[in-house]
C-alpha cells in the first residue's frame, strides 16, 4: 500500500514563531487531507488540497502532486496551535494517515 | 449539520462482551469510513462504505469485528466478542464522493 511520511515527527516552537510540516507519499493520490488533533483528541480538518496552494489565516499548504508531496505552513504561531498534526492521503478510494508531527508551542 | 455523531463517547466493557459503536453521517455524504487510533499502530483505516455498500473491509483486523451500514444516516461497528487489545478510539467519518472526510468525535474504548 501507500506509504505517508511525515516530518519532523516532534517540533518544539517557542510562540510567534513559524513552522513548516512535511509529508511525502510514496505513489499518486487522489485526495490529500491536513488535520489538526487537538489535546482532546478531536481531528479538525484544515485542508483538503490533492494539489495546489491554499491559505486560511495564519495556516497555509501546498500540495505538488507530481513530486508526492505537500507542506504546511504555521505562522506566528499560538499555544492553541499545540497537538498533532496528521497529513492523510487517498489512493484508489483507500486512505491512508501519516504517523503526525507532534507540535508544542511554548508561551 | 451537526456533524458525525458517534456514540457512545466512552465505553468500558469486559473481555468477552460484546460492543456496537455507532455512527450518523452528515446528511448528503454518502462515503463513510470507521478508523481506528492506537499509540502503536495510529490512525488505520478498517472499513469504508461508499452508498451503504462495503467498499473495502481489509482493514478490519478480525473475524471478531464486523460493520454494517443498513441506510445512508447509520452504520454500527461491531466487535463480539471484544478483547483487551482491541482497547482504542473508534472514528467514523464521512465525506461526499470520497473526497473530504469529516471526522466525529470517536468512541474511547476501553475492555478490561
Amino acid at each position: 500500500g501507500i506509504q505517508v511520511e511525515q516530518s519532523p515527527p516532534d517540533l518544539i516552537l517557542q510562540e510567534g514563531a513559524n513552522s513548516t510540516l512535511r509529508c511525502n507519499f510514496s505513489d499518486s493520490v487522489n485526495n490529500l487531507q491536513w488535520f489538526h488533533q487537538n489535546p482532546w483528541g478531536q481531528l479538525i480538518n484544515l485542508f483538503y488540497i490533492p494539489s495546489g496552494t491554499k491559505q486560511n489565516g495564519r495556516l497555509s499548504a501546498t500540495t505538488v502532486a507530481t513530486e508526492r508531496y505537500s507542506l504546511l505552513y504555521i505562522s506566528s504561531s499560538q499555544t492553541t496551535d499545540s497537538g498533532v498534526y496528521f497529513c492523510a492521503v487517498t489512493n484508489a478510494g483507500k486512505s491512508t494517515f501519516g504517523d503526525g508531527t507532534t507540535l508544542t508551542v511554548k508561551p | 449539520d451537526a456533524g458525525v455523531i458517534q456514540s457512545p463517547r466512552h465505553e468500558v466493557t469486559e473481555m468477552g462482551q460484546e460492543v456496537t459503536l455507532r455512527c450518523k453521517p452528515i446528511s448528503g455524504h454518502n462515503s463513510l469510513f470507521w478508523y481506528r487510533q492506537t499509540m502503536m499502530r495510529g490512525l488505520e483505516l478498517l472499513i469504508y462504505f461508499n452508498n451503504n455498500v462495503p467498499i473495502d473491509d481489509s482493514g478490519m483486523p478480525e473475524d471478531r469485528f464486523s460493520a454494517k451500514m443498513p441506510n445512508a444516516s447509520f452504520s454500527t461497528l461491531k466487535i463480539q466478542p471484544s478483547e483487551p487489545r482491541d482497547s482504542a478510539v473508534y472514528f467514523c467519518a464521512s465525506s461526499p464522493e470520497n473526497t473530504e472526510a469529516f471526522f466525529g468525535q470517536g468512541t474511547r474504548l476501553t475492555v478490561v
